[in-house]
């Protein structure tokens, strides 16, 4: 079946730093989408990428689609306390009618003030 | 607009057992997916609903049912629990098709 693999697994910074986490999916992905999680928390939606090699931003995030659409990335610039969390990765694919998202097992980023 | 809730929030049950997890979609939404969540993973897919009918599922036996309700509402079954069972319960609905899914905060079940 289809795998989602994130690294790194954890990532600790120190406030100012960048951040990335990486996103590798066995199958062609019809989209990803991108979650953060907070310790304790459920995890949030923060963008969906459907297009091959599409790039997108928010504030400091910068959100990467391949040209294969297999793989993925998210970078943080300029880190701050508030982006501590897990991050995740879902592929989507939809075959038919059975649509499924498969989570990858996330990036822990611990920022150090 | 309300989010995604679901109850209850914690829940003990004995090995063997049956339980039933609720969850109210956020309005508007009329898809609703359940996942579970182990400790220190990333969420799984248990399976997908949509105007009532499952329309995706993940790798997981039939001990786990669902259903949808008219009013987008949905609940999840797990019978004859095991202690894998174990985990926090994600509920997430969206608009259909390829929306982001807004999740609940979960249930955590335990089973003993």
């Amino acid at each position: 079946g289809q795998q989602v693999m994130q690294i790194p697994q954890y990532q600790h910074v120190q406030e100012g730093e960048d951040f990335t986490t990486y996103c590798n999916s066995s199958t062609t992905l019809s989209n990803i989408q991108w979650y953060k999680q907070r310790p304790g928390g459920h995890p949030v939606f923060l963008i969906q990428l459907v297009k091959s090699g599409e790039v997108k931003k928010q504030k400091r995030l910068t959100f990467q689609f391949g040209e294969a659409k297999k793989n993925s990335s998210l970078h943080i610039t300029a880190t701050q306390t508030t982006d501590v969390g897990t991050y995740f990765c879902a592929g989507a694919n939809s075959g038919g009618s059975n649509y499924k998202l498969t989570f990858g097992k996330g990036t822990l980023l611990t920022v150090n003030p | 607009e309300t989010g995604v809730t679901q109850s209850p929030t914690h829940l003990i049950k004995t090995r063997g057992q049956q339980v039933t997890l609720r969850c109210s979609s956020q309005s508007g939404h009329n898809t609703v997916s359940w996942y579970q969540q182990a400790l220190g993973q990333g969420p799984q897919f248990i399976f997908q609903y949509y105007r009532e009918e499952e329309n995706g599922r993940g790798n997981f036996p039939p001990r786990f049912s669902g259903l949808q309700f008219p009013n987008y509402s949905s609940e999840l079954n797990v019978n004859a629990l095991e202690l894998d069972d174990s985990a926090l319960y994600l509920c997430a609905s969206n608009l259909g098709g390829f929306y982001g899914y807004t999740f609940g905060s979960g249930t955590r079940l335990t089973v003993v």
